[in-house]
This record gives C-alpha cells, sequence and structure tokens, in this order.
C-alpha cells in the first residue's frame, strides 16, 4: 500500500466508449502524475500535475483529457480510443520539488486498459 | 526521449548470489530513483540518491552514483526468490515540476 489509489484496476472499453480513470493519494502530496506502461517500451510520463495547475503534457494526443480538482484527486478522461493505447496506466505522486534536488515519487497499482 | 538505460536486460542468479544491475543515462539529473515491479503491479520505490550523494544502503540494497559517468548501480545481496521481479532506474529532473525518466528495466530472475 503506497498510499495512491488507482480504480478501476481493470477496465475494457470501446473504441467510441467514453470513460474515466481515478487516481486518489494520500499522502499530502502536491504533485501528481499519469504515466503510461506499453509492452517492450519504457514508461511514458503523460502529464504533470502541480498544486493543480498542467505543468507537463507530454505530446499526449487529445483522445486523453486529464483534471485534477484538487491536489489529492486527479482523473484521466478517455474518449474514442484506439486499440494502441491498451497499455497500464500508472498514477503517482509527490511533495513539489521545491529547491531541493527532488522528492520521492510513489506509485499506484495502476489500470489495466484494454480498447477493442 | 529515453533517459536511463539498464544493463543487463534480463538477469538470472541463484538464491543467496548478489546481484547487480547498472544504470547509464545521458543529461544532468537532479536525482535518481530506482523502483521494483511484479508482473503486472504498480511500482514500488527503493532508494532515492540525489546528485550530489554517492552512495546509499537500504537493508540488503546499495545505491551508487558516479555523475562523472553518469552511471548509477543497484546491488541486491544476498538474494532471495522474493527479489524476482523488473527493476527500473529513473532519472529525475526538475524543470519546473520534477519529472521521472525511466528506462527499460532489468529482468531479474532468483531461481531457488
Amino acid at each position: 500500500e503506497t498510499g495512491v489509489t488507482q480504480t478501476p484496476r481493470h477496465l475494457v472499453m470501446g473504441m467510441t466508449n467514453k470513460k474515466s480513470l481515478k487516481c486518489e493519494q494520500h499522502l499530502g502530496h502536491n504533485a501528481m502524475y499519469w504515466y503510461k506502461q506499453s509492452a517492450k517500451k519504457p514508461l511514458e510520463l503523460m502529464f504533470v500535475y502541480n498544486f493543480k495547475e498542467q505543468t507537463e503534457n507530454n505530446s499526449v494526443p487529445s483522445r486523453f483529457s486529464p483534471e485534477c480538482p484538487n491536489s489529492s484527486h486527479l482523473f484521466l478522461h478517455l474518449h474514442t480510443l484506439q486499440p494502441e493505447d491498451s497499455a497500464l496506466y500508472l498514477c503517482a505522486s509527490s511533495r513539489s520539488a521545491g529547491t531541493n534536488s527532488g522528492n520521492t515519487i510513489y506509485f499506484g497499482e495502476g489500470s489495466w486498459l484494454t480498447v477493442v | 526521449s529515453q533517459q536511463g538505460e539498464e544493463d543487463p536486460q534480463a538477469l538470472s542468479i541463484q538464491e543467496g548470489e548478489n546481484a547487480t544491475m547498472n544504470c547509464s543515462y545521458k543529461t544532468s539529473i537532479n536525482n535518481l530513483q530506482w523502483y521494483r515491479q511484479n508482473s503486472g503491479r504498480g511500482l514500488v520505490h527503493l532508494i532515492l540518491i540525489r546528485s550530489n550523494e554517492r552512495e546509499k544502503h537500504s537493508g540488503r540494497l546499495r545505491v551508487t552514483l558516479d555523475t562523472s559517468k553518469k552511471s548509477s548501480s543497484l546491488l541486491i545481496t544476498a538474494s532471495r526468490a522474493a527479489d524476482t521481479a523488473s527493476y527500473f532506474c529513473a532519472t529525475g529532473i526538475i524543470q519546473g515540476a520534477q519529472k521521472l525518466v525511466f528506462g527499460q528495466g532489468t529482468r531479474l530472475t532468483i531461481n531457488p
């Protein structure tokens, strides 16, 4: 138990569906992240939020839409996905970097997404 | 762009032996973090080492960092079957917020 909870753990959706992934952290952190892990590829950073503001969009297609209503919650809204978007989506959180040389980033268990 | 590259890609050893995994990277970093991932699960954080540190220990784990060579190593001593997992290094870069860039990982198998 890392203090970062993701739901659902598994999701199967059609290409025309709209669904959302949810992430909640109980660690009092101010930074939250979405990563994508596909087979045979390194983990890819998708989005970064710092104090609820999006600070990084790593050229992610617009069919992925993040939302961060507060520092504890992060959503990834999914719309008209493609089969190649099937992957493990990992949420993470950390304290904001501040002036030190960085903080531990804690990951959730991930949401397995299958697009059919 | 990919930053960390782990070596070897796969490692198989006998229980009780030591396992060493290496990581190389290309640009300046603020920190380097090692993670473990069991099949189909999330990432478990092992150790964070800052750019001004050279070595850190945690239980049976020892991590070194050589910023002049842009490399790091993770040593697991007295390995156990439960250590079987994939291990990733991730370079931490602070540009406003902190970003971690991961390598492909090393698949470690401990044989009983």
